[in-house]
C-alpha cells in the first residue's frame, strides 16, 4: 500500500524558515517524480514544486522561487521542502504527492498533509 | 482567480446526474494538455478521481466520468450519492505560465 506521510509543519514567524519532510513507502520511490501541492485555509489547491527522480530537474511556482527548495533522498525514501523567508501568504496545508509523468502529468497518491502557519 | 474556472457549487438529489465544468484557455486545455480530476472529501487530502480525460484509478466507481472539448472539460457524476458530497478540482498544465494549474474547486452538495 502506498503511503506518504508529511511532517515538519508548525507555527513560524514571518521571515522564518521551516523544513517539511515526506516519508514514502509501499512503492519504489526512486522511480517517481514527486511534488508538493499546498492549500491555504478554505481555498483551492496550488502546485508548489516538482522534482525528478534523480534531482536533475526541479520546477517551482513563481511565488516561491528563490525562497523554497525541493529535494529528495532516494536512499531514505524521503522528499523535502526547505522553506525560507516565509510570508503570511505561505500559510497552508502542504501535501506531497507522487507524479505520473508519462506524456501527461498528474498526481496519483497524496499524503495527509502538514499545516504551516506563518504568523507573528 | 484560478487559471481554470469551475462553478463554485453544484447540487442534486440522490440518484440525479450532475456535471462540473472546467473552463481553460488556449494555453492549457486548448493546447491539448490533459485534464485530470480530484475529489476532496471534507477534512481529508485530495484523491485522484479521473485522469487523462476519462480514466478511473482502481476503486473509483464508474458513476464518475470525464470529457474534454476545445478549451473546456467536464466531470459528470451519475446516480448521485450522499458520499459524493465533496470538493472537486480539475487540473491541467499551462504552457504560458509553465505551471501545473488547478481549478478553483466545486463543492457538490446532495440535497
Amino acid at each position: 500500500e502506498v503511503q506518504l506521510v508529511e511532517s515538519g509543519g508548525g507555527l513560524v514567524q514571518p521571515g522564518g524558515s521551516l523544513r517539511l519532510s515526506c516519508a514514502a513507502s509501499g512503492f519504489t520511490f526512486s522511480n517517481y517524480w514527486m511534488t508538493w501541492v499546498r492549500q491555504a485555509p478554505g481555498k483551492g489547491l496550488e502546485w508548489v514544486a516538482n522534482i525528478k527522480q534523480d534531482e536533475s530537474e526541479k520546477y517551482y511556482v513563481d511565488s516561491v522561487k528563490g525562497r523554497f527548495t525541493i529535494s529528495r533522498d532516494n536512499a531514505k525514501n524521503s522528499l523535502y521542502l526547505q522553506m525560507n523567508s516565509l510570508r503570511a501568504e505561505d500559510t497552508a496545508v502542504y501535501y506531497c504527492a507522487t507524479v505520473v509523468a508519462t506524456g501527461t502529468w498528474y498526481f496519483d497518491y497524496w499524503g495527509q498533509g502538514t499545516l504551516v502557519t506563518v504568523s507573528s | 482567480q484560478s487559471v481554470l474556472t469551475q462553478p463554485h457549487s453544484v447540487s442534486g438529489a440522490p440518484g440525479q446526474r450532475v456535471t462540473i465544468s472546467c473552463t481553460g484557455s488556449s494555453s492549457n486545455i486548448g493546447a491539448g494538455y490533459d485534464v485530470h480530476w480530484y475529489q476532496q472529501l471534507p477534512g481529508t487530502a485530495p484523491k485522484l478521481l479521473i485522469y487523462s480525460k476519462n480514466n478511473r484509478p482502481s476503486g473509483v466507481p464508474d458513476r464518475f466520468s470525464g470529457s474534454k472539448s476545445g478549451t473546456s472539460a467536464s466531470l459528470a457524476i451519475t446516480g448521485l450519492q450522499a458520499e459524493d458530497e465533496a470538493d472537486y478540482y480539475c487540473q491541467s498544465y499551462d504552457i504560458s505560465l509553465s505551471v501545473y494549474v488547478f481549478g478553483g474547486g466545486t463543492k457538490v452538495s446532495v440535497l
